[in-house]
């Protein structure tokens, strides 16, 4: 079984740019949460998509949004990038909602390492 | 609310001797706790899982986890460290039953010394 895949792997921008991040989930999954990971913050929860709905979302400004496509991808967005935004973004998906009983462990993707420049 | 404390930041053990790495958590539910693993420029890996049943946990590559409600600890160990294990360590707490997110612990950087 495929394990959860996300491209791209690195991408370099410069600020005011955005960026557009992809997911694609473990076959049957229908979760989809987005990570954020930095040295200074570690890993900060961006937001869960289950079954093309947002289901929860952290505390991260407008400019960070996403999606889920139909047959569970995920892609998110972040505009008018700035250099704190320089990090490894995560995507994890689990059968179940995210955390819950029996079926709410995540599996992660590589992650995709942006810079700003 | 809910919180995971990591109590050390670095760790360091040779070769051949046990692991343990420490958890303390919060919450006003009755929690699913877990550890992850990541290895450098790769994602989080699940180690092993506590979702109220057995207290004593068992996973991946030898590690396991005790759940202690008293102490409301979840420590990982290992009885014998491998060069492998060389990782970041994350525990992390759910509230049982619910899809609000997760709590990621700061992380317990494991270094094996040969």
């Amino acid at each position: 079984k495929a394990g959860v895949t996300q491209t791209p792997r690195y991408l370099i921008k410069t600020r005011g740019q955005q960026v557009t991040l992809s997911c694609s989930p473990i076959s049957g999954h229908r979760s989809v949460s987005w990570y954020q990971q930095t040295p200074g913050q570690g890993l900060q929860f961006l937001f869960e998509y289950f079954s093309e709905t947002q289901r929860n979302k952290g505390n991260f400004p407008g400019r960070f949004s996403g999606r889920q496509f139909s047959n569970s991808r995920s892609e998110m967005n972040v505009s008018t990038l700035e250099l704190g935004d320089s990090a490894l973004y995560l995507c994890a998906s689990s059968s179940g909602l995210a955390g819950g009983p029996g079926t709410g462990e995540l599996f992660f993707g590589e992650g995709s390492r942006l810079t700003v420049l | 609310a809910q919180s995971v404390t990591q109590l050390d930041s670095h760790v360091s053990v040779s070769e051949g001797t046990p692991v343990l790495l420490r958890c303390n958590y919060s919450s006003s539910y009755s929690p699913s706790l877990f550890w992850y693993v990541q290895h450098p420029n790769k994602g989080l890996q699940l180690l092993l899982k506590y979702t109220s049943a057995a207290t004593l946990v068992k996973g991946i590559n030898g590690f396991e986890a005790e759940f202690k409600k008293s102490e409301t600890s979840f420590h990982l160990t290992k009885p014998s460290a491998h060069m492998s294990d060389a990782a970041e360590y994350f525990c992390v707490v759910s509230p049982s039953g619910s899809a609000r997110q997760l709590t990621f612990g700061s992380g317990t950087q494991l270094t094996v010394l040969p």
